[in-house]
């Protein structure tokens, strides 16, 4: 199966930086991506990593290294309206794929 | 831009009755799915549909749960009769293909509530 872990909370204020840690386990893998949620909302896609190494849109990043099982999504300046659960998941592979399996999601908090 | 849309956006309903939560999934699409999240938990698979049937179904999804695509545009998800813990916010999503690099859209989901 797959299992994704990523800390359950991180907060910070306006205009830092931030990196929500990911690492996962999985049998096969076919990258890995980030999902931004607002309370009740539904999960909105910020990146996807199939290489190793960074991806940058905008304010946001993300990092794969799939030696080490590991991924990160940075967010840089960050402003009150990031402030949110971001997940990261996989794709499932063979006979599950397409399917996407989460984390359980880190919670930030964005202070003035 | 096109998006994935659900309706109702909150359903309340009493424990046994039978629910359909609709998805219009984004036109050119071809893979739909429907995951749930329990209150403060993480977004759970249910069932993915491809080509006018279930390709892959989750534990989750046992003989209470259906899907169906009954028109060129609406995909369904019925719940024959529904327990406590079926509540939870239900999310359909499409892509337009298999392929790794191609992303999962999320509609806003449907807000369950079993009474």
């Amino acid at each position: 199966g797959q299992s994704l872990e990523q800390p359950s909370e991180v907060t910070a204020v306006e205009g830092a930086i931030v990196q929500i840690n990911c690492t996962y386990q999985t049998s096969g893998f076919y990258g890995l991506s980030w999902y931004q949620q607002h309370d009740g909302g539904a999960p909105t896609f910020l990146s996807y990593n199939a290489l190793d190494g960074l991806e940058e849109t905008g304010r946001f990043s993300s990092f794969l290294s799939r030696s080490d099982s590991y991924g990160y999504l940075l967010l840089q300046e960050l402003q009150m309206k990031d402030s949110a659960s971001y997940f990261c998941a996989v794709r499932g592979t063979g006979s599950t794929l397409g399917r996407l399996y989460f984390g359980r999601g880190t919670q930030l908090t964005v202070w003035p | 831009e096109p998006e994935v849309t659900q309706t109702p956006s909150h359903q309340v309903t009493q424990m046994g009755q039978e629910v359909i939560l609709r998805c219009v999934p984004i036109s050119n699409h071809l893979y739909f799915y429907w995951y749930r999240q329990i209150l403060g938990q993480k977004v759970e698979f249910l069932v993915s549909f491809y080509n006018n049937e279930i390709s892959e179904k989750s534990e989750i999804f046992d003989d209470q749960f259906s899907v169906e695509r009954p028109d060129g545009s609406n995909f369904t998800l019925k719940i024959r009769s529904t327990k406590l813990e079926d509540s939870a916010m239900y999310f359909c999503a499409s892509i337009r293909t298999s392929g790794l690099g191609d992303t999962q859209y999320f509609g806003p989901g449907t807000r369950l509530t079993v009474l």
